[in-house]
């Protein structure tokens, strides 16, 4: 089993929509908690990063960290066909290291 | 733009082979992240190094090496190359030695296709 589930989708919603992405994980000791998004053929970037369990907006984005639940979940409202990504979770113990253990990704597409 | 590039863009080659990756951080960046994305396996931690000592490992084959010069510029060894290295690569920079807010950018990546 790996440490962080995500469905792959791929996930289809038409324009305007309110999309909701999510992970599951195993690893207790996971404290940062981080979206990146990914466009085709490029590298990832970071959208979003939550420290332990809580809500994080910004702009159309909405982070939300449950920890008890080792559940975390990204939220885009009035979604755009610029948003059509693969959108992958990510997290990391504290520490002094910068080891990311990522999700397998999930493949939005926003139809005009 | 990140910041972060890397080369080459693609590289195609043939099993038993090696091969090198080069990978340039942002400016004033420290740490340098290697990465492995495969359909299957999805996007892997390598290895890190901070301002040129290893910091941390993930499950890096040992026919993968990498290393971090005086001038914070990395490269990523790959020996006896099987069709299942067949990747994209990414390399990732940071300021810090990581945990967070330490936000790691990434290249825009290395193809490699084993035949």
């Amino acid at each position: 089993q790996k440490e962080v589930e995500q469905d792959p989708g791929p996930l289809s919603v038409p324009e305007g929509a309110i999309v909701s992405l999510n992970c599951t994980y195993s690893n207790s000791a996971f404290q940062y908690f981080m979206w990146y998004r990914q466009y085709s053929r490029k590298g990832p970037e970071l959208l979003m990063y939550t420290y332990s369990s809580g809500n994080k907006e910004d702009g159309r984005f909405t982070a939300q960290v449950d920890k008890s639940s080792k559940y975390i979940s990204l939220f885009i409202r009035d979604s755009q066909p610029s948003d059509s990504a693969t959108y992958l979770c990510a997290m990391t113990p504290s520490g002094n290291t910068g080891k990311l253990i990522f999700g397998q990704g999930t493949t939005l597409q926003v139809k005009p | 733009d990140s910041g972060v590039t890397q080369t080459p863009k693609h590289l195609i080659t043939a099993t038993g082979q090696r091969v090198t990756l080069r990978c340039s951080p942002r400016s004033g960046d420290l740490s340098v992240y290697w990465y492995q994305q495969s359909l299957d396996q999805g996007l892997q931690f390598l290895i890190q190094y901070y301002n040129g000592e290893e910091r941390a490992k993930g499950n890096i084959l040992e026919r993968f090496s990498a290393q971090q010069f005086p001038d914070l510029h990395s490269e990523l060894n790959l020996s006896s190359l099987e069709l299942g290295d067949s990747a994209l690569y990414f390399c990732a920079s940071s300021v810090a030695s990581g945990g967070a807010p330490d936000t790691q950018y990434f290249g825009p990546g290395t193809r490699l296709t084993v035949l």
